[in-house]
């Protein structure tokens, strides 16, 4: 256990239902990631905050998909009018950066795994 | 027992042999690698890092090589047990300004036989 953790850890949903996970990071940590990952490949980068600021987004984060940090602790990804593509395992990751040593060793929650029929 | 990353997914061997898995990465410019460690179910795990300025380091029982001409990265195993099976992934970094954003490599499956 990282002492990152998501909820739920499984989600079955029908396409075209909105979904939201949830990721609470380790609580010192200020920086927060979201991930994708699909089967037999690695995690591909969705977006990051510090604090409550959310400082980058990938491409792959389609107008469908929405993150919040509100307060700069736990964090959620929305789904919207899920598709079937969207089926992936969604794995959340905190750090602790600071002035001196920069971002550090990113934590991994269990993921999310998402199953769109 | 010697991986080469993408052309070559799984490796096998036997408890107590040395594993070597390798990764090539993409990005010249990327100047710090890590080594992720996934079970089955679970999220990626940090095992070593490097940053470009290096060529080697070495932790408990893993070592990483970086050789920055060819753009290739290893993770050396010594005595590799049954709970070293896993999926193991390399990953650069191609951020800037401070921020810290992965691109993971494909994976290479370990198997360790008792």
């Amino acid at each position: 256990d990282t002492g990152v953790s998501q909820d739920p850890r499984h989600k079955i949903t029908k396409r075209g239902q909105n979904v939201t996970f949830r990721c609470d990071p380790i609580s010192e940590h200020n920086r927060l990631y979201w991930y994708r990952q699909t089967l037999g490949q690695g995690p591909e980068f969705l977006t990051y905050f510090q604090n409550e600021a959310q400082l980058e987004k990938s491409r792959l984060l389609s107008d469908r998909f929405s993150a919040e940090r509100p307060k700069g602790s736990f964090s959620t990804l929305e789904i919207q009018r899920t598709e079937q593509g969207d089926s992936a395992m969604y794995l959340c990751a905190s750090s602790l950066v600071s002035r001196t040593s920069g971002d550090n060793e990113q934590f991994f929650g269990p993921g999310t795994r998402l199953t769109v029929l | 027992g010697e991986s080469v990353g993408l052309h070559l997914p799984t490796l096998s061997v036997q408890e107590g042999d040395n594993s070597i898995i390798n990764c090539a990465y993409s990005n010249s410019a990327s100047d710090y690698f890590i080594w992720y460690k996934q079970e089955s179910g679970k999220g990626p795990q940090f095992i070593i890092d490097i940053r470009s300025n290096m060529d080697k380091r070495q932790g408990q029982r893993v070592t990483v090589l970086l050789n920055k001409t060819v753009k290739h990265l290893s993770l050396q195993i010594a005595a590799t047990q049954p709970g070293d099976s896993a999926v193991y992934f390399c990953a650069e970094n191609i951020g800037s300004g401070g921020s810290y954003i992965p691109t993971f490599g494909r994976g290479t499956s370990l198997i360790v036989h008792p």
